[in-house]
């Protein structure tokens, strides 16, 4: 396996549901990302891990819960969500050599198309 | 005003043309300037990466920032049909987390 690899690729689920994502990434990275893609819409940064730690919530509903149990390995806990919840949510990592590590490009799996039924 | 403006497209050109995607952004700090391409049902892929003014070539791909005007642009030459796909630009300082554009869809006729 190479890159950062998303699991699953897709997911429908109802709004009382509990479920999760799960990314991993094999480029020796530090630091993770979640993101949220809408259709016409910018990304949308979700959570960024640095060396397993939070260091970033981008004011993120709680129905959404990261856990990052080392800095290869980033899921996304999903329960109670609403349609407009709906999107592709995109896992990212990159190597943080210093400060917010934004001097670094990120690099992204393919994502979990996400719909709420 | 949105921190960096990307034009939505759609942007239809026939094979072999040269393309010219943009950006433009507000933030003066911004150093660090990448193009990512996105196939359908594909995660954002990148394509070109700079820091500061200038330009930067990697085959048909020329990545040209021009910080004075706060203008990005990739230049895409002998287009092909593969081509076509979204392509957002995004950019950070070092202060800065990167922000990226919204993004433009591109097709490629053959």
């Amino acid at each position: 396996e190479t890159g950062v690899t998303q699991t699953p690729r897709h997911l429908v689920m109802g709004m009382t549901n509990k479920k999760s994502l799960k990314c991993e990434q094999h480029l020796g990275h530090n630091a993770m990302y979640w993101y949220k893609q809408s259709a016409k819409k910018p990304l949308e940064l979700m959570f960024v891990y640095n060396f397993k730690e939070q260091t970033e919530n981008n004011s993120v509903p709680s129905r959404f819960s990261p856990e990052c149990p080392n800095s290869s390995h980033l899921f996304l806990h999903l329960h109670t969500l609403q349609p407009e919840d709906s999107a592709l949510y995109l896992c990212a990592s990159s190597q943080v050599t210093s400060g917010t590590g934004a001097d670094q490009p990120q690099h992204f799996g393919d994502g979990t198309r996400l719909s709420i039924l | 005003q949105k921190e960096v403006e990307q034009d939505p497209g759609p942007l239809s050109v026939p094979e072999g043309a040269i393309v010219s995607l943009n950006c433009t952004y507000s933030n003066s700090a911004f150093q660090y300037f990448m193009w990512y391409r996105q196939y359908s049902r594909k995660g954002p892929e990148l394509l070109m990466y700079t820091y500061s003014s200038g330009n930067k070539e990697d085959g048909r791909f020329t990545a040209q920032v021009d910080k004075s005007s706060k203008y990005i642009s990739l230049f895409i030459r002998d287009s092909q049909p593969s081509d076509s796909a979204t392509y957002l630009c995004a950019m950070s300082s070092s202060a800065s987390k990167i922000i990226f554009g919204s993004g433009t869809r591109l097709s490629i006729r053959p």
